[in-house]
């Protein structure tokens, strides 16, 4: 099956510690993206990349990292700089980097600081 | 920058149509879609229009387009318990040529 997963589905932090959610794609899709989501809000976007070892910020991208080493994968670590980091995260991916091609997304990792 | 809005909650009986409204500021924007998110899920792309359509159908879904308002709407027809979910509106903004999401919808259909 073709398809975006995400791993683990839920997801515990203590302050002060880093943690790195897992974003896997079999599409042959070149474009990878993450996204935040709070409560009665929209998504907001973390950082995006269009082609492997490359990636920019989004938005929201202080006190979060990520990595293109591979096509498929696209791990997102949130660290401990990142201020108010419980919430629910996804990751899509499309065919091109073009902001017309259509993003598919993953089921979510809700991250929560305890 | 590309600003989405769209109302928190729409109630309806199952049955009934609903219609879920967003609006947009970017007159520039090409693409305008329709996600839906049920609880505890990631987003289910439901579909697309271009900016040169005014309507899209697929099934029970009725996309409208007003260019002129730049007003979107998603219709659905014969509401089921099962279209109950958050809805999205997103659109592509112009200058950013980056997704942009509105807040969401929750639907709440009611047997």
């Amino acid at each position: 099956d073709g398809g975006i997963t995400q791993s683990p589905k839920y997801l515990f932090r203590k302050e002060g510690q880093n943690v790195t959610l897992s974003c896997e794609q079999n599409l042959n899709h070149d474009a990878m993206y993450w996204y935040r989501q709070d409560p009665g809000q929209g998504l907001r976007l973390i950082y995006y990349s269009q082609i492997v070892n490359d990636f920019q910020k989004g938005d929201i991208a202080e006190g979060y990292s990520v990595s293109r080493e591979k096509k498929e994968s696209f791990p997102l670590t949130v660290t401990s700089a990142q201020k108010n980091p419980t919430a629910f995260y996804l990751c899509a991916s499309s065919i091109g980097g073009q902001g017309t091609d259509t993003q598919y997304f993953g089921p979510g990792t809700r991250l929560t600081v305890l | 920058g590309e600003d989405v809005e769209q109302s928190l909650f729409l109630s309806v009986r199952e049955g009934d149509s609903s219609v879920i409204n967003c609006t947009y500021t970017d007159s520039s924007s090409t693409y305008l879609y329709w996600y839906k998110q049920e609880p505890g899920a990631g987003l289910q792309l439901l579909t697309y229009i271009f900016s040169n359509m005014d309507m899209k159908q697929d099934q029970r879904l009725t996309v409208l387009l007003n260019k002129k308002d730049k007003h979107l709407s998603l219709r659905i027809a014969d509401t089921q318990t099962g279209d109950s979910a958050i809805y999205f509106c997103a659109a592509i903004g112009g200058a950013t040529n980056k997704l942009i999401f509105g807040t969401g919808t929750l639907l709440a259909v009611q047997p």
